[in-house]
């Protein structure tokens, strides 16, 4: 197994573009997760998803949006990037929410010039 | 004031040195996670637990579910071990969302 595989490792985006962030997990999860990491603070959750069709927003859900037409892929776009979206972005997943951990994805490190 | 604090924010150790690091949170929990994020970025899960104390080699997590308080603890540390460790809980009215703490930086120096 792979486990949770993101693409791509890094980038660097001018304001106002658009991208999307890659995940994609072979151990038929039902719970994916994004989360992003901005030095010296914990991970905030973006948006995760419960199965396939079913998305929630997290804690900080401005400026991104998700879709999950699968079970193995979770991608997060970001349509208008923002210098505040510089950050190192993780996605995670777990087969259930009551006693399985997170697995993670090695994440994206993204910079908005 | 996060719902999640970690303590120490930073340490630092010797090797073969005992190691304590602690995490308060403020909230009812169904569960409490510690995680290790290396050098490189990646994260993996230590343990998950709810009640009492897991052992995996020289790792030992406790938590106290009355005093709202957990403990990772390394045993003959090693410079190996240097990584950030992060405490997360999951909220009892929070499904499977994870709120996380600030993490601890761990350097073992040889």
């Amino acid at each position: 197994n792979a486990g949770v595989t993101q693409t791509p490792k890094f980038r660097i985006l001018k304001i106002g573009q658009s991208m999307t962030l890659q995940c994609t997990q072979d151990m038929n999860h039902n719970y994916m997760y994004w989360y992003r990491q901005d030095p010296g603070m914990g991970l905030k959750l973006i948006y995760y998803s419960v199965g396939a069709g079913i998305t929630d927003k997290g804690e900080v859900p401005n400026g991104y949006n998700v879709s999950r037409s699968t079970t193995e892929d979770f991608p997060l776009r970001l349509e208008l990037a923002a210098p505040s979206q510089t950050s190192v972005y993780f996605c995670a997943s777990s087969y259930s929410n009551d006693v399985d951990t997170q697995y993670f994805g090695p994440g994206t490190r993204l910079t908005v010039l | 004031k996060n719902e999640v604090e970690q303590s120490p924010q930073n340490l630092t150790a010797q090797e073969g040195e005992f190691i304590t690091i602690n995490c308060s949170y403020s909230v009812g929990i169904s569960a409490l996670h510690w995680l290790q994020q290396h050098p490189g970025g990646g994260i993996v899960s230590l343990f998950m637990l709810s009640s009492g104390k897991k052992k995996h080699g020289r790792l030992i997590a406790t938590i106290n579910i009355q005093e709202k308080h957990s403990s990772l603890h390394i045993t003959a540390s090693h410079p190996r071990d240097s990584a950030v460790y992060i405490c997360a809980v999951r909220r009892e009215t929070s499904g499977s969302r994870l709120t996380f703490g600030e993490g601890t930086q761990l350097t073992v120096n040889p």
